[in-house]
């Protein structure tokens, strides 16, 4: 059973703060991994992919991957009130996807 | 700016009865994919689909789930005789250029079984 952990929430945080979000994954030969943002009644809708050990930014975004670690981050930084959402890290394993079941993050302005 | 579309949103059937959610993935995409979020849950994977035959598929698309790409457009997931517990939103989704890129969401299908 391939296995998508994430940490648990809900967060609530002040507008402008740094925001940590954090996965690990069971399956060592997971090549791909993906980080969604789902509002409340939408799709999923994807905010970064890495495939390569180390960081890779976006914006105010940086997923961080550690192979090794079977770990998996995604650092946020000056939060703001619409990033409020649940968070859902996924994982590829060849041609299948499996998700996280989400952290939920509250930006209170 | 090319989107996923998808139809019905909302599809009510009685149990027993056999569905077909559709899909139009964005036009020159080659991945297709469907999965299946029960309300509170986390949103699972059920098959891939590439070069019109199934990739891969999850233990949940068993035989009782079907799909097709009928035409050059559409992608289509049949369910038949569902089950209360097929009550769900499914999502289809299509990718460009394979495992290692993005996978574009469409808004879903709400399907609800009584």
């Amino acid at each position: 059973q391939k296995e998508v952990e994430q940490n648990s929430g809900p967060l609530s945080v002040p507008e402008g703060a740094i925001v940590s979000l954090n996965c690990t994954y069971s399956d060592r030969g997971s090549q791909s991994f993906f980080w969604y943002r789902q509002y409340s009644g939408k799709s999923p809708e994807l905010i970064m992919f890495i495939y390569s050990n180390g960081d890779k930014e976006d914006g105010r975004f940086t997923a961080q991957l550690n192979k090794a670690s079977q770990y998996v981050s995604l650092l946020i930084r000056d939060s703001q009130p619409s990033d409020s959402a649940t968070y859902l890290c996924a994982v590829a394993t060849g041609n299948q996807f499996y998700f996280g079941t989400g952290t939920s993050l509250t930006v209170i302005p | 700016e090319p989107e996923v579309t998808q139809t019905p949103s909302h599809q009510v059937t009685q149990m027993g009865q056999e569905v077909i959610l559709r899909c139009v993935p964005i036009s020159n995409h080659l991945y297709f994919y469907w999965y299946r979020q029960i309300l509170g849950q986390k949103v699972e994977f059920l098959v891939s689909f590439y070069n019109n035959e199934i990739s891969e598929k999850s233990e949940i698309f068993d035989d009782q789930f079907s799909v097709e790409r009928p035409d050059g457009s559409n992608f289509t997931l049949k369910i038949r005789s569902t089950k209360l517990e097929d009550s769900a939103m499914y999502f289809c989704a299509s990718c460009g250029q394979g495992i290692a890129y993005e996978q574009y969401f469409g808004p879903g299908t709400r399907l609800t079984v009584t």
